[in-house]
């Protein structure tokens, strides 16, 4: 079984601060590990995703994120943060040896960045 | 580029009555998914289909709901026999091949009265 925890619900900081959003998983395999945001009102958007190689990432919209082998983590961080930036992510992961594209999702980070 | 199409974007139906949902993938991707989310599960896996063959269904409630994908420029996700728990956004998404950048749609909220 896998399994994608995003232990805080909601993260709110101001402008200029830095954020860094938590992702925990559980597979017992090599995963592949992604990132997405869903901004009020749209649907979920890509912005970043690690396979294999270089555990530090970047994506999109100046984001990137740190995978973890020793903790299990892929955390996402930027630096500093926008108001724009407010938005839910979302944390997933797919079973590396399935190669299919078929996620496992976290419940959601709500961040909002204060002006 | 139109990205992924889904339509209706809203649909509203009686409890028992059946709902079609419609995705249209970006051209050339070869793998089409179907989500479903609500906020008492969240994003839910449903089915996936790779050139056009059903590959994986093991999201999809077994007894009311089926997917098809007739061609490589839609695919089909119907419900038969609505029932209220039934109510989420439906969210569509193509890739070029299975473990890559996933393209969602903006989804369909049904909402079964």
């Amino acid at each position: 079984a896998q399994s994608v925890d995003q232990p805080d619900a909601h993260v709110t900081l101001s402008e200029g601060a830095s954020l860094e959003l938590r992702c925990s998983y559980s597979y017992s395999a090599a995963p592949y590990l992604f990132w997405y945001v869903q901004y009020p009102g749209q649907s979920l958007q890509f912005l970043l995703k690690y396979i294999t190689g270089d555990t530090v990432v970047k994506g999109t919209k100046g984001f990137e994120a740190e995978f973890r082998k020793s903790n299990s983590s892929f955390n996402l961080k930027k630096s500093p943060a926008h108001w724009s930036d407010s938005a839910k992510y979302f944390c997933a992961l797919e079973g590396g040896n399935t190669n299919t594209g078929k996620l496992t999702f976290g419940d959601g980070t709500v961040l909002t960045v204060k002006p | 580029n139109a990205g992924v199409i889904q339509t209706p974007r809203h649909k509203v139906t009686g409890k028992g009555q059946e709902a079609t949902l419609w995705c249209e993938p970006i051209s050339g991707h070869s793998a089409v998914f179907w989500y479903r989310q609500t906020i008492v599960q969240g994003l839910e896996f449903l089915t996936y289909f790779r050139n056009q063959a059903p590959i994986d269904d093991s999201g999809m409630p077994k007894e009311r709901f089926s997917a098809q994908m007739p061609n490589q420029s839609h695919s089909t996700l119907k419900i038969q026999s609505t029932q209220p728990q039934d109510s989420a956004v439906y969210l569509c998404a193509s890739s070029l091949r299975g473990a890559e950048t996933l393209y969602f749609g903006s989804g369909t909220r049904l909402t079964v009265l």
